[in-house]
């Protein structure tokens, strides 16, 4: 069974732009969330979907938003960006056998320029 | 709020055992997971604790101390592989997917 798949892997991009990031949960999974990782930090949680609808959503700007599709996949997707929003970030999925064990994707390297 | 707090760094000798603190503030408590992840790569579930005590899973143990806000994630017969930084993280609420983590601890097995 596949895991928690994010695309891409690597994307460089220059301030101002914008960029959508793409995941697809374990299959059975409906709870997709998104991280920040900064180099040397924690992941910093941004959004969590379940269902179709938000669930949560951590101190970001409004330049973040996301949206999750009736397959439960997600897209993260950052307006105007700046060099600070430079990290890794991490989708996480969780189902009902989670037990609070989230399982995270690999991750999308951004790097702004 | 919440924060956790562990140690940046710790350095262990392989086949040694080595414990990573971790003590957290907040405003209500649902529970202390530890993942581990590899340089460039994802983060991977250890454990969950609840409940006071030690939970024993292989070589990795998890300890959790309500009354003391504190945890500790316990490696046994380190082997090389076990380099990789852990964190601690706390849920926002009863069954919540919004983790805090802790900053991070770097542990470097040497031989």
């Amino acid at each position: 069974d596949a895991g928690v798949t994010q695309s891409p892997t690597h994307l460089i991009k220059t301030r101002g732009q914008h960029v959508t990031l793409r995941c697809s949960p374990i299959s059975g999974h409906k709870s997709v969330s998104w991280y920040q990782q900064v180099l040397g930090q924690g992941p910093q949680f941004i959004f969590q979907y379940y269902e179709k609808e938000e669930r949560g959503r951590g101190n970001f700007p409004d330049r973040f938003s996301a949206r999750q599709f009736p397959n439960y996949s997600s897209e993260l997707n950052v307006n105007a960006l700046l060099l600070g929003d430079s990290a890794l970030y991490l989708c996480a999925s969780a189902g009902r056998e989670s037990n609070y064990g989230y399982t995270f994707g690999s991750g999308t390297r951004l790097t702004v320029v | 709020g919440q924060s956790l707090e562990q140690p940046s760094e710790v350095t262990a000798v392989e086949g040694a055992i080595v414990q990573i603190n971790c003590t957290y503030q907040t405003s209500g408590f649902y529970g202390l997971s530890w993942y581990q992840q590899h340089d460039g790569g994802a983060p991977t579930f250890l454990s969950y604790n609840a409940l006071d005590g030690l939970e024993e899973t292989g070589r990795f143990s998890s300890f959790l101390s309500r009354s003391d806000s504190y945890g500790y994630l316990l490696l046994q017969e380190l082997q090389m592989k076990d380099s990789a930084s852990y964190f601690c993280a706390v849920p926002s609420g009863a069954g919540s997917y919004q983790l805090t983590f802790g900053k991070g601890t770097k542990l470097s097995v040497i031989p």
